[in-house]
């Protein structure tokens, strides 16, 4: 079983619409959880963090974690077609790692159709 | 500031030559890591450094991978002889300890290409 989970995708969606990204950890000693953006050849972008159960808003971005079901999702409310990239989902203090060191999932690409 | 910076941005090379990717992390950073990603496993954890010593290198592939930070705003990622499959793009983060919500902040990568 892999630390972090995501889906590859594609996930697409029309513009305007919102687009759920989800991920799951093994970890339950996991404690805190981050959303990067990648867009193509370049490099990841943090664009939301928590820590706590419940949500995390930050303009049209909605951070979830649900730590009893190990499970972490970002939406975003109205997609634009510039948020066509790869999320990567990653979590501090998997299995023995703890301390500053993240793992990451392997990311899911997203397209927002026109 | 001016970020995370990495050189080259691109490096293709012979099998059996030593490569060496450089990394200056944001000032007053104290940790520094070097991830690899490709398509097929995505970023992995090579090594990371606190405060300028390794604290753990488990995700270094073989000997021939080494990595040194000898001062607080230079690290190096060697490999020495590259091979094909060490293909990917390298990426330097660097964070600071306690800015838990902060993540780290990526360099912009070195694409090595092992023909």
């Amino acid at each position: 079983q892999k630390e972090v989970e995501q889906n590859s995708g594609p996930l697409s969606v029309p513009e305007g619409a919102i687009a759920s990204l989800n991920c799951t950890y093994s970890d339950r000693g996991s404690q805190s959880f981050f959303w990067y953006r990648q867009y193509s050849g370049k490099s990841p972008e943090l664009i939301m963090s928590i820590y706590s159960n419940g949500d995390k808003e930050d303009g049209r971005f909605t951070a979830q974690l649900n730590k009893a079901s190990q499970y972490v999702s970002l939406l975003i409310r109205d997609s634009q077609p510039s948020d066509s990239a790869t999320y990567l989902c990653a979590g501090r203090g998997i299995l023995t790692g703890g301390g500053n060191k993240l793992t990451f999932g392997t990311g899911t690409q997203l397209k927002v159709e026109l | 500031d001016a970020g995370v910076i990495q050189s080259p941005r691109h490096e293709v090379t012979e099998m059996g030559q030593e490569v060496t990717l450089r990394c200056k992390p944001i000032s007053g950073h104290d940790y520094l890591f070097w991830y690899r990603q490709t398509m097929m496993r995505g970023l992995e954890l090579l090594i990371y450094f606190n405060n300028n010593v390794p604290i753990d290198d488990s995700g270094m592939p073989e000997d021939r991978f080494s990595a040194k930070m000898p001062n607080a705003s230079f690290s190096t990622l060697k490999i020495q002889p590259s091979e094909p499959r060490d293909s990917a793009v390298y990426f330097c983060a660097s964070s600071l300890a306690g800015q838990g919500s902060y993540g780290y902040t990526f360099g912009s990568g070195t694409r090595l290409t092992v023909v």
